[in-house]
């Protein structure tokens, strides 16, 4: 079974000040991982994705995630906040491909960034 | 990626009736899976939609309660039935492409409350 854990659930930051979200992963195999984001009565919007090659992953509006093999880790992040990054983000995995393309949410994470 | 539009946005219903979401993309799709998030919750997956196929359902899911169809490769619908109150949650619509990026693209939701 795959699993995803989002261990906190809500990050507050001030703005110009790094972000990090984080995310731990269970699956059998190499994961592939997303992140997602879902701003205020919106779907969710794709970010990134970790699917093989570079641990350090570069993604839209400036986030950047790294996979983490040993750690089974995969925190998003991001150098400078902005307001705008105010948004609900979600960690996915799911297993390398297969028949079943089943993706596993995380529970979610709250980021607030202050101006 | 794809574009992915969903009608209704939004409807409030009556305990008892029955709601039928549309999804429709705008290029052609193998894959095509229906998400339930309720208030407060991470993403579960109701259903897997194959064109020419029967909607392969997660557990907990029935297709009495949650029909499907995906009559061509760019639409379709899910139908909540005999709605209760615990029915009330945002419903996405995403897609996987035949290009194998692997990346699950989520329409912008229906809000569905149940009186």
């Amino acid at each position: 079974a795959q699993s995803v854990a989002q261990p906190e659930d809500q990050v507050n930051v001030a703005e110009g000040n790094p972000l990090t979200v984080k995310c731990t992963y269970s699956v059998s195999g190499n994961p592939y991982l997303f992140w997602y984001v879902q701003y205020p009565n919106r779907g969710l919007q794709f970010l990134l994705k970790y699917i093989t090659g570079d641990n350090l992953v570069k993604g839209s509006y400036g986030f950047e995630a790294e996979f983490n093999k040993s750690q089974t880790s995969f925190h998003l992040k991001k150098p400078s906040a902005l307001v705008s990054d105010s948004a609900l983000y979600f960690c996915a995995v799911r297993a390398p491909r297969t028949n079943d393309y089943k993706l596993s949410f995380g529970a979610g994470t709250t980021v607030t960034v202050r101006a | 990626s794809a574009v992915i539009s969903q009608k209704p946005s939004r409807d409030i219903c009556q305990r008892g009736t029955s709601l039928t979401i549309q999804c429709q993309v705008d290029s052609q799709v193998t894959m095509m899976f229906w998400y339930r998030q309720q208030p407060g919750q991470s993403l579960t997956l109701i259903a897997t939609a194959n064109q020419g196929s029967e909607a392969t359902y997660e557990s907990g899911f029935v297709i009495d309660k949650f029909p499907i169809s995906r009559p061509n490769l760019t639409f379709s619908t899910l139908t909540v039935s005999n709605m209760s109150p615990e029915d009330s949650s945002i419903y996405l619509c995403s897609v996987e492409g035949q290009s194998s990026t692997d990346t699950q693209y989520f329409g912008p939701g229906t809000r569905l409350t149940v009186l």
